[in-house]
């Protein structure tokens, strides 16, 4: 089945600077792929997702990108904010396959002030 | 807020008790599915269901089981609990069968 490695596990940055968060799959079928951040107490939010047949995607601060050849896909956060410290969890998953969505081990991220 | 709901928030019971936690999709949503979380494990998929048929199964234990009910809400039954089922439980929904999940609060749930 599919496996997705997720680095770093933890990750300190300063308020302001940009945070790059990088996970790996195995299943070179897997097709989509989300980002969702878990703050403390609460269930995982979807913050962005990106689709095999896309490169990169943004969304205002928060940008993905996605290496097919190297089953590489990674999430980058500018101008980081107090309110970005989470949990932020990658996951992949193969549509028209056995459509399991399998995540990360998860980074936790702390914007120092 | 996603839009599911899961109750209980909170639950607390004893070894080979059994507990049924409780979920609604989002409005429209077909797809229902469960997940655990723990400490060591991660978020691990349980089970899937679509309008009311199982869709795809993970890492469930016998011991578990979940059905989804006409109306698309789902239940997860879960019996002979042991101290290691202690984990967050969480629900997502989508609207079809392969498409964005979106994740509920979570039932936390201790077995002592």
């Amino acid at each position: 089945g599919e496996n997705v490695e997720q680095h770093p596990s933890t990750l300190s940055v300063q308020e302001g600077d940009s945070a790059v968060i990088k996970c790996t799959y195995s299943d070179s079928a897997s097709n989509y792929f989300p980002w969702y951040k878990q703050e403390l107490g609460k269930g995982p939010q979807l913050i962005i997702d990106i689709r095999s047949n896309v490169g990169e995607k943004k969304d205002q601060r928060i940008a993905v990108t996605l290496n097919k050849t190297a089953k590489h896909f990674s999430l980058h956060i500018t101008e980081t904010q107090p309110e970005d410290s989470a949990v932020y969890f990658c996951a992949a998953i193969t549509y028209f396959g056995n459509e399991k969505l399998t995540f990360g081990t998860g980074t936790r991220l702390t914007i120092i002030p | 807020d996603s839009g599911v709901t899961q109750t209980p928030k909170h639950l607390i019971t004893a070894t080979g008790q059994r507990v049924t936690l409780r979920c609604s999709p989002r409005s429209g949503d077909l797809s229902v599915y469960w997940y655990q979380q723990s400490l060591d494990q991660g978020l691990q998929f349980l089970i899937q269901y679509y309008n009311g048929e199982e869709r795809a199964k993970g890492n469930i234990l016998e011991r578990f089981s979940a059905q989804q009910f006409p109306d698309l809400h789902s239940e997860l039954n879960l019996s002979s609990l042991e101290l290691g089922d202690s984990a967050l439980y969480f629900c997502a929904s989508s609207v079809g069968r392969r498409e964005t999940q979106y994740f509920g609060p979570g039932t936390r749930l201790l077995v002592l």
